[in-house]
């Protein structure tokens, strides 16, 4: 198993839609978890940290955390054509100071 | 304030040729890391350094790439006897502590071509 597994996607969602992003990682001690977001041609940019099980919502983002069931997610609702994108999991490597990034999904929000 | 720094923003040289790759971090970010991006691909770590400790080198490809990191804070990536196979978006993160529980924040890249 992959340290950290993401759905390749794409994902298409229609405009205005709830876009669900999952990803999953094998560390069942790890205790920080963070999404980026990936233009195409562009850097990845941080948009949500989370850190305790539960739900965590910043503006359209809301990050969901289940730490017994090893897994991550990321709704976006309203869904803008603006945030298609490729959308990256990562989480740290265990006993290191490294991240473990996921592969990406890629979203394609449709007008 | 200021992000992270890297230059050149693209670089294109020959086969053969060594290249010098530099990233500015965020002021205070003690953590800062390397990474390669092939076109399409996801994120390939290559170099880690934290503070004074010794880095950790284990992504490397191979002996023609090092970096190292000055006075804790710029660093320089360079790649001896470039290869076509180096063809990559080269990009340099920093963050403020360990990665168990800081965000990584990246610049925009170096683009490199090896013609």
């Amino acid at each position: 198993q992959k340290e950290v597994e993401q759905n390749s996607g794409p994902l298409s969602v229609p405009e205005g839609a709830i876009a669900s992003l999952n990803c999953t990682y094998s560390d069942r001690v790890s205790q920080s978890f963070f999404w980026y977001r990936q233009y195409s041609g562009k850097s990845p940019e941080l948009i949500m940290s989370i850190y305790s099980n539960g739900d965590k919502e910043d503006g359209r983002f809301t990050a969901q955390l289940n730490k017994a069931s090893q897994y991550v997610s990321l709704l976006i609702r309203d869904s803008q054509p603006s945030d298609s994108a490729t959308y990256l999991c990562a989480v740290p490597a265990y006993n290191t100071d490294k991240l473990i990034f996921g592969t990406g999904t890629r979203l394609q929000v449709f007008p | 304030g200021a992000g992270v720094s890297q230059s050149p923003s693209n670089k294109v040289t020959e086969k053969g040729k060594d290249v010098e790759l530099r990233c500015d971090p965020i002021s205070g970010h003690t953590a800062l890391y390397w990474y390669r991006q092939s076109l399409g691909q996801g994120l390939e770590f290559l170099i880690y350094f934290q503070g004074n400790s010794a880095p950790d080198k284990s992504g490397l490809p191979s002996d023609r790439f090092s970096a190292e990191r000055t006075g804790g804070s710029v660093s320089t990536l360079t790649i001896q006897r470039t290869q076509q196979e180096d063809s990559a978006v080269y990009l340099c993160a920093s963050s403020l502590g360990s990665a168990s529980n800081q965000p990584q924040h990246f610049g925009d890249g170096t683009r490199l071509s090896i013609l």
